[in-house]
């Protein structure tokens, strides 16, 4: 599986908006970029995918660079209820290939 | 809509005992997958099957069994429970280009 790699930890202030970097830089053309966010004592969330083109959606969007190696979440204005372990990996869209494979993941903390 | 639903919440077991934990969905996903994560850490994969009749291994399958006789249900076996495997396991399925979604998980202790 290609792996990513993203900060232990990050800071931010409420209303404020976040940029989560992710570096991939064995990430093949068949790898779509997902994003999923964990908050306290509860399951994993989607948040939002891609392939090469950014994307949005309503909670938050994905800024993907043009050779694809790196990308980065954004999240407009930070709230409270932000706070999360955010994770960032890549799924093969290959059937062969499907595994969902998690790594640590960027703890966000939202000062208000 | 039910999405992904774990059962039991909450179990405790003892040391030798088995347990099934049970997962089904009905949003008609071909990919399914049981993940566990111990306190503090991240999501290890255990299993995952990409349709009924077909599985795989994942990162920590060892002391696990899966079966998938149906595209809704994805059961996960423990044989002979160990204090390594208390955890909270989550089960999630999805489309192949698309976001998983996850059960609320079911929390296991072994004593």
């Amino acid at each position: 599986d290609a792996k990513t790699t993203q900060p232990n930890s990050m800071e931010s202030n409420e209303e404020e908006p976040v940029h989560l970097p992710c570096n991939h830089s064995t990430i093949s053309g068949t790898d779509y970029i997902h994003w999923y966010r964990q908050l306290p004592s509860q399951g994993p969330e989607y948040v939002i995918h891609g392939l090469t083109s950014n994307v949005n959606n309503r909670m938050a969007s994905l800024a993907i660079a043009e050779d694809r190696k790196s990308s980065t979440l954004i999240l407009h204005r930070a709230t409270l209820r932000d706070a999360a372990v955010y994770y960032c990996i890549l799924r093969d869209s290959r059937a062969s290939g499907s595994r969902l494979t998690f790594g640590e993941g960027t703890q966000l903390t939202v000062n208000p | 809509n039910a999405g992904v639903t774990q059962t039991p919440k909450f179990r405790i077991l003892k040391i030798g005992q088995s347990m099934t934990l049970q997962c089904a969905q009905d949003m008609n996903h071909n990919y399914m997958y049981w993940y566990r994560q111990d306190p503090g850490m991240g999501l290890k994969l255990i299993y995952y099957s990409v349709g009924a009749g077909i599985t795989d291994k994942g990162e920590v399958p060892n002391g696990y069994n899966v079966s998938r006789s149906t595209t809704e249900d994805f059961p996960l076996r423990l044989e002979l429970a160990a204090p390594s495997q208390t955890s909270v396991y989550f089960c999630a399925s999805s489309l192949i280009r698309f976001g998983a979604f996850f059960g609320q998980g079911t929390r296991l202790t072994v004593v």
